[in-house]
């Protein structure tokens, strides 16, 4: 009975590299969402995916950063040509349904990302 | 401006003791509001879930009030023990943001034998 699983838990890379972030939700779950936490600030929402859907984007900047939940397989986060301002810890979370009002999320344990 | 503000100060406690968290909020008018506990290291732990029309929730030695006039939630954690000693995280979820939770920074709680 595996709760979130991401991997991996530690991640370097030197600046101007690709940064790829997997999560594979807890046994049923179908939605799927990132969130970042920097040093001595609150997690920050990214982007809400269910499978093959992206349903909110909003948190997510706009370049260099995509995520996927294909039909098969974890979900991906991807940072194309890291600097040294993505360094965070990413957390991704589950849900059984869609997360509202009555909807905990499951979180895994994080990646922590550093950027060289 | 939307905020959302816990105590950034560490709360220090005797074991055995009340610990109350605060979680204010201006600008928001949440849905409902959720707390979790975070370990160094770890992903956050959902403890509670108390819905914009519901004064107080329990749950063992958890108690949540939420005041949607005074835009405050309060957790409380009674007989606590050194096992308490974590941050404690308060979200709150707003109509039709489903799933996308805003963070305060978080509370960190040290209860001492």
């Amino acid at each position: 009975n595996a709760g979130v699983m991401q991997n991996p838990r530690h991640l370097v890379r030197r600046r101007g590299q690709e940064a790829r972030l997997r999560c594979s939700p807890m046994k049923g779950h179908s939605h799927v969402y990132w969130y970042r936490q920097l040093p001595e600030e609150g997690l920050k929402f990214m982007v809400y995916l269910q499978k093959e859907n992206i349903i909110d984007e909003s948190g997510m900047p706009k370049e260099r950063f995509s995520a996927e939940f294909p039909k098969e397989g974890p979900s991906i986060l991807r940072i194309q040509q890291v600097v040294r301002g993505d360094s965070a810890a990413y957390f991704c979370a589950s849900s059984l349904g869609q997360g509202a009002f009555n909807e905990k999320l499951f979180f895994g344990s994080g990646t922590q990302l550093s950027v060289l | 401006s939307q905020k959302i503000e816990q105590n950034s100060e560490a709360l220090n406690i005797q074991e055995g003791k009340t610990a109350t968290l605060t979680c204010n909020y201006t600008n928001y008018s949440p849905a409902y509001l959720q707390w979790y506990r975070q370990d160094p290291g770890r992903g956050p732990v959902f403890l509670l879930l108390i819905r914009e029309n519901e004064k107080e929730k329990r749950k063992e030695r958890l108690k949540v009030t939420f005041d949607t006039t005074l835009k405050q939630s309060l957790f409380h954690i009674t007989a606590s023990q050194p096992a308490d000693s974590a941050t404690y995280l308060c979200a709150l979820g707003t109509a039709g943001n489903t799933g996308k939770l805003i963070f305060g920074q978080g509370t960190t709680l040290q209860v001492k034998p």
